[in-house]
């Protein structure tokens, strides 16, 4: 069965920080999608991409995220000056549709 | 506010009891609702989606859930857990033509053997 592939499952970095969240969708599927998981709290929803071009994106993501799909199969996340209450768990989406999405396993993101 | 609310976070049933999980949405319209299911240290896995026709959906692992539009509910259901079903449980709205899931806050599901 297809997956969705995120890389890595774990990273730790400094408050202030560059990330780069990696994301490998489904290789037919044409939405993505970030969503994230503070601990203990519900899954929220940062943003979709459609066409090259984000499609909708939340409060939550502000002007420190940014996401690229640099060479047509990767699917990137970054954040530009981690934060403590960046600390979550990351979760890349693809979907063939604007449904059906199929979740990668996360990354879990610390801030320190 | 427009919300997806699960009122149980946290329940405890012994193997063999019945379950059923409540999610309630407060949006207006068309509306997609989903199930996922999260085991310990793995992602979102799909239980069950309503889109359109019966409102009762059947899942996977013997899930089924119903789509009550008068009280904005799709409540999931299992006749009988297994110690293997523990785990969070989230419900999840999608709203008309946006592409963006709603999750609600999840319930954690321990199953005693």
């Amino acid at each position: 069965e297809p997956e969705v592939t995120q890389t890595p499952s774990h990273q730790v970095t400094q408050m202030g920080q560059e990330v780069i969240l990696r994301c490998v969708p489904i290789s037919n599927h044409l939405y993505f999608y970030w969503y994230r998981q503070i601990l203990g709290q519900k899954v929220e929803f940062l943003v979709s991409f459609y066409n090259n071009e984000i499609s909708e994106k939340s409060e939550i993501f502000d002007d420190q995220f940014s996401v690229e799909r640099p060479d047509g199969s990767n699917f990137t996340l970054k954040i530009r000056s981690t934060k403590l209450e960046d600390s979550a768990m990351y979760f890349c989406a693809s979907s063939e549709q604007s449904y059906g999405y199929t979740f990668g396993s996360g990354t879990r993101l610390t801030v320190v | 506010a427009q919300s997806v609310s699960q009122h149980n976070h946290h329940v405890i049933l012994s193997e063999a009891a019945s379950l059923e999980l409540g999610c309630n949405y407060s949006y207006g319209g068309t509306v997609n609702l989903f199930w996922y299911v999260q085991y310990p240290g793995q992602h979102l896995q799909l239980l069950l989606k309503y889109f359109s026709g019966d409102p009762l959906v059947k899942g996977i692992k013997g899930f089924e859930a119903e789509f009550i539009k008068s009280k904005f509910s799709f409540n999931l259901r299992k006749p009988s857990v297994q110690w293997s079903d523990t785990a969070e449980y989230f419900c999840a709205v999608k709203r008309g033509s946006q592409g963006n899931l709603i999750f609600g806050k999840g319930t954690k599901l321990s199953v005693k053997p």
